[in-house]
């Protein structure tokens, strides 16, 4: 039962244009939501997150959405740059079962190409 | 500061053997946490550690057990090795203060083969 789920198992994206990352949730005890992104051979690398009383939030590039309704979550990168490339995970956890537990989708791989 | 630093980096093991993977938080974290990558599975939580104590677990068997010591390094254990335990083994620390939201920052990983 994947209570986390990135239904883009890849995307290519123009360098310079915008790159929009999906992820749904099924589980709406999730309160708190994380984007990594992972380079092959690395652990996955923080980004950006967003806790479920904001519906944006914004670091430089990097925006992500949140749609409580909808329990659809996306990151925005804009402008997409080449060394963006690398598989984008999201990721959810709740204050009522552990903040530190994460349930992570399968992963977005995105390539921009120059 | 320094990150999450695990070891080794890789292993390889054979079918029934044990195995003993170590994790060093981030200075001033107090909570480790251990994940399993496999391409089928993805990213799968399978325990965490808080002031050496197991505070959550995830749904896999006892085989994979773990514990914390008083520095907050951490150690993961896996017991009867099976093929389908070849994995990147990730672990991640946090400052888990539950005063307000945490955020995981991982290390670079082990890779485990099982032969």
């Amino acid at each position: 039962d994947q209570q986390v789920k990135q239904n883009s198992p890849s995307l290519s994206v123009q360098e310079g244009r915008i790159s929009i990352l999906n992820c749904d949730y099924t589980n709406s005890m999730f309160d708190y939501f994380l984007w990594y992104k992972k380079y092959p051979a690395e652990g996955p690398t923080f980004l950006i997150s967003i806790s479920s009383i904001k519906d944006k939030n914004e670091d430089g590039r990097f925006t992500v959405f949140l749609n409580k309704s909808a329990k659809h979550l996306s990151l925005h990168i804009v402008p997409s740059q080449p060394g963006d490339s690398a598989v984008y995970f999201c990721a959810a956890s709740g204050s009522n079962f552990g903040n530190e537990k994460l349930t992570f989708g399968t992963g977005t791989r995105l390539t921009i190409i120059p | 500061k320094a990150g999450v630093t695990q070891t080794p980096r890789y292993l390889i093991k054979t079918r029934g053997q044990q195995v003993t993977l170590s994790c060093s938080p981030i200075s001033g974290h107090r909570s480790v946490s251990w994940y399993q990558q496999t391409p089928g599975q993805g990213l799968q939580f399978l325990f965490e550690y808080f002031s050496e104590t197991q505070r959550n677990k995830g749904n896999f068997p006892g085989r994979f057990s773990g514990r914390q010591f008083s520095n907050s390094r951490s150690e993961m254990n896996v017991s009867t090795l099976e093929l389908g335990d070849s994995a990147l083994y990730l672990c991640a620390s946090s400052l888990a203060d539950r005063v307000g939201l945490e955020t995981q920052y991982f290390g670079p990983g082990t890779r485990l083969l099982v032969l």
